[in-house]
């Protein structure tokens, strides 16, 4: 089956204890990219890649960091997470840069 | 002035009734357009995508694009509960690394 896929789907942490949220999809897809979703804010983007080993700043890259070694994963690395960036966030991925196909989300709490 | 507006509702209508949703945009340089759903508790899945001005069919679902007053909209006939959700808009312009832009979505109830 065709996926998104994200690990872990829930998550609370305490303010500073570095974490990853893991994203990976099966469809060999090179466009991926990170979102926060926000109420009232709506989903702003956090970082994308265009590539392997290609990477960039989205909307809100703040508290972020993100790599891509291997085309299928795309990890959202926060090293030191803050109680604002309690959210859930989406991972997605496009053979294109427009349709993208969303994970199911990870909800963070930093408490 | 942002970039994508689109009326956060929510909108709660009768099963059976005719839905409309609506998106405005301020780049004319906008060219694709999409609808995204999202159900509670899940991502968004893409519903509906045209390019430039006109409009698409799928079934119970028509998406319409007017370029000249940058408005979007997408209609639901015959409305079923299962349609409840949140609908989202997305707008890309035409290079191929450009990102979308996410209207907040508008939450849809529809009641039987």
């Amino acid at each position: 089956e065709a996926q998104v896929t994200q690990n872990p789907r829930y998550l609370i942490t305490v303010t500073g204890k570095k974490l990853t949220v893991t994203c990976s999809q099966n469809m060999n897809h090179e466009y991926m990219s990170w979102y926060r979703q926000d109420p009232g804010l709506g989903l702003r983007q956090i970082y994308y890649s265009m590539n392997v080993e290609v990477t960039d700043k989205g909307d809100v890259p703040e508290g972020y960091k993100v790599s891509r070694k291997e085309k299928r994963n795309f990890p959202l690395i926060l090293e030191s997470p803050s109680p604002n960036q309690t959210s859930l966030y989406f991972c997605a991925s496009s053979p294109r840069w427009r349709e993208q196909f969303f994970g199911p989300g990870t909800r963070l709490t930093v408490l | 002035q942002k970039e994508v507006e689109q009326d956060p509702g929510p909108l709660s209508v009768p099963e059976g009734a005719i839905v409309s949703l609506n998106c405005t945009y301020s780049n004319s340089a906008f060219q694709y357009f999409m609808w995204y759903r999202q159900y509670s508790r899940k991502g968004p899945e893409l519903l509906m995508y045209t390019y430039s001005s006109g409009n698409k069919e799928d079934g119970r679902f028509t998406a319409q694009v007017d370029k000249s007053s940058k408005y979007i909209s997408l209609f639901i006939r015959d409305s079923q509960p299962s349609d409840s959700a949140t609908y989202l808009c997305a707008i890309s312009g035409q290079g191929g690394s450009e990102k979308l832009v996410f209207g907040k979505g508008t939450k849809l109830t529809v009641n039987p």
